[in-house]
């Protein structure tokens, strides 16, 4: 079955370093692929999508490119910031014989340092 | 009332009893999906509705777990005689599938209930 894999954290990095997620996924199909983020005490929200292979999804200086000839959506930040600590997820969605059903990774957590 | 709402916000429950959860998704959405997130960990995927297709239930981890939707409207998650691994916060998420074919869309989430079995 479809799945999503992403690189264990907890990852910390001080203010203004370089951040690269990794997330690599399995599908049947051609699923669309998304990044969510979950800010300490909130609900989690979309960051960034990419539907199509080739597409960039960007979003407040974070961006993921679907490749689909290594199957992967790595997010990458070139300076993060303190308010950029929180939870990032992995996801994919495909459409199947019910529809739309989405598989999260597990999601990484980065602190970033003063 | 923009967001996907979710009641209780908190819920803590003696093992043994049922208990009832309640997601009211965006107007207009035709998907919802509860999710269970375990004190650091993922998203756990449980049950997911599309209109009126037979929802697919293959995350429901057992039979004390069930799940109904009234049309595209309100769903309510029902766990039946709660464990204590039942502790978790559960998340509801709503999304719109209207648009490009065969693209999905973003979910909307709830702000979760958080439910304590003791």
């Amino acid at each position: 079955g479809d799945s999503v894999t992403q690189m264990e954290g907890p990852v910390t990095l001080s203010e203004e370093a370089f951040l690269t997620i990794n997330c690599t996924y399995t599908a049947t199909g051609y699923p669309s692929l998304f990044w969510y983020v979950q800010y300490p005490g909130e609900g989690l929200q979309l960051l960034l999508k990419a539907t199509k292979a080739d597409d960039k999804g960007s979003n407040k200086g974070f961006e993921a490119t679907y490749r689909k000839e290594t199957t992967s959506f790595h997010l990458e930040k070139g300076s993060v910031q303190v308010s950029d600590s929180a939870v990032y997820f992995c996801a994919l969605s495909e459409l199947g014989t019910g529809g739309f059903k989405t598989i999260f990774g597990a999601g990484t957590r980065l602190f970033v340092k003063a | 009332g923009a967001g996907v709402s979710q009641s209780p916000s908190n819920k803590v429950t003696e093992k043994g009893k049922d208990v009832e959860l309640r997601c009211d998704p965006i107007s207009g959405h035709t998907a919802l999906y509860w999710y269970r997130q375990r004190l650091g960990q993922g998203l756990e995927f449980l049950i997911y509705f599309q209109g009126n297709s037979a929802p697919d239930k293959s995350g429901l981890p057992s039979d004390r777990f069930s799940a109904e939707r009234t049309g595209e409207s309100v769903s309510t998650l029902t766990i039946q005689r709660t464990q204590q691994e039942d502790s978790a916060v559960y998340l509801c998420a709503s999304s719109n599938l209207a648009g490009e074919p065969g693209v999905a869309y973003e979910q909307y989430f709830g702000p979760g209930t958080r439910l304590t079995v003791t």
